[in-house]
């Protein structure tokens, strides 16, 4: 079964703070994924990547940065956090495209103060 | 453009009855896959059936069941013998082939299962 992990689990941060969450998979699958949940919105797409060093922007991209620094590796950077940032965060990853199903990492919770 | 909707945000359902979530979607593709997932308490998502637009039949897997519509735009979730365990948020999703193919999540239906 694919394997997500996230790290770390739980973070606290003030204003102004930098933070950078961390997402491994042990598959090989092609795409992983960025997603925020808050309650009333569901989850929310943030940043994806379908390979090493490729990028692509989500629905809600404003003030997250992201890298794929490998197959395995995905990162999501908040270089300046804000309150409206406080969120669980999700890392998924899929096989590849089309009919593929995703794998979540268990969430990052997150609380800038 | 792309858009799920679940307009059921919660349903209670007595154990060992058979409940029905349901989901319609967007899409200007004719061929696109959808998704259920299950968010237990604990927060944990798991993938639990798959439904893809060319296929006629309707998808099974253990108690779980869809029921595509498509003239409709509508998969439903089918869920028979509950149990207090299937107590979760159930998404579903859509996949279709336009760009880098992104999955999109609907809000979510919450499931109460009473003994």
């Amino acid at each position: 079964e694919a394997a997500v992990t996230q790290s770390p689990r739980n973070k606290v941060t003030v204003t102004g703070g930098n933070v950078t969450l961390s997402c491994r998979q042990t598959n090989s699958h092609n795409y992983m994924y960025w997603y925020r949940q808050d309650t009333g919105h569901g989850l929310r797409l943030i940043h994806y990547s379908y390979g090493a060093g490729n990028l692509q922007i989500g629905d809600v991209p404003d003030g997250y940065k992201a890298t794929r620094t490998t197959q395995e590796d995905f990162f999501l950077l908040l270089e300046l956090a804000s309150p409206s940032q406080t969120s669980l965060y999700f890392c998924a990853s899929s096989r590849d495209w089309g009919g593929y199903e995703q794998y979540f990492g268990p969430g990052t919770r997150l609380t800038v103060l | 453009a792309q858009k799920v909707t679940q307009t059921q945000t919660s349903i209670s359902v007595m154990e060992k009855t058979t409940v029905t979530m349901d989901c319609v979607y967007e899409t200007r593709d004719s061929s696109y896959f959808l998704f259920w997932y299950k968010q237990t308490a604990s927060g944990e998502i798991v993938f639990l059936i798959r439904q893809d637009s060319y296929k006629k039949e309707n998808a099974t897997e253990g108690h779980y069941s869809l029921n595509f519509q498509k003239p409709k735009s509508s998969i439903g979730l089918i869920i028979t013998a509950t149990q207090i365990e299937d107590s979760a948020v159930y998404f579903c999703a859509m996949r279709d082939n336009t760009g880098y193919q992104n999955f999109y999540f609907g809000k979510g239906t919450s499931l109460t299962v009473i003994p």
